[in-house]
């Protein structure tokens, strides 16, 4: 079984500032590690993704992770934020050998001007 | 093109309606998906489809009835749903499952609400 846990349900910021949403999960397998995005009324988007290689995932917007296994952590981080940024953040895990997306409950970040 | 398109943005229908909604995608995926999402909470899978066979019904009532006509057409037909059937419904496809292709596309969903 798995579970993907976002610790934080919503983290409000101020524009330009750092920010790090947190992501840990527990599977008895290996899995593949996802950070999506959806804006209001949208659609998810995929922010970043680990499958394998290097624990620092870059992604589109800025974003960046870092896969820590003996953590069982994947945080995300943003050197500086923008307004645009406003969003839920949902990560998920797939299990090796699944085929669907585990998602955590999701964090809302709010940048403020 | 990296995009899974959903007809209709928004529908109402009532309890004794029948509806379909509609996802397409043209990247030679060979699995779609079907998601509910309800206000502030992750998405559910309810449905899988794997070279347009049923891979996974995630036990979800029969008034939720999906199809998959062809590789890159998925519907999900509707019939006497309930109000907490209300949600967004999210289409998804990814390459078939393998060693290297995990990554699904979302589409931007169907707002539904049922009265």
């Amino acid at each position: 079984a798995q579970s993907v846990t976002q610790l934080d349900s919503q983290v409000p910021v101020f524009e330009e500032a750092p920010v790090e949403l947190r992501c840990n999960y527990s599977s008895s397998v290996s899995v593949y590690l996802f950070w999506y995005v959806q804006y209001p009324n949208q659609g998810l988007q995929l922010l970043l993704k680990y499958l394998s290689g290097s624990t620092l995932v870059k992604g589109i917007n800025g974003f960046e992770a870092e896969f820590n296994k003996s953590q069982t952590s994947f945080h995300l981080r943003k050197p500086s934020v923008h307004i645009s940024d406003t969003a839920e953040y949902f990560c998920a895990v797939i299990p090796t050998g699944a085929n669907n997306l585990f998602f955590g409950t999701g964090t809302r970040l709010t940048v403020i001007p | 093109d990296t995009e899974v398109t959903q007809t209709p943005k928004h529908l109402v229908m009532g309890m004794t309606n029948k509806k379909s909604l509609k996802c397409e995608q043209h990247m030679g995926h060979r699995a779609m998906y079907w998601y509910k999402q309800k206000a502030k909470k992750p998405p559910e899978l309810m449905f899988v489809y794997s070279y347009e066979k049923l891979s996974i019904n995630e036990s979800v009532p029969s008034r939720f009835s999906p199809e998959c006509p062809n590789s890159s057409l998925l519907n999900l037909h509707l019939h006497a749903l309930q109000p907490e059937d209300s949600a967004l419904y999210l289409c998804a496809s990814s390459q078939d499952p393998g060693p290297n292709f995990y990554e699904q596309y979302f589409g931007p969903g169907t707002r539904l609400t049922v009265t």
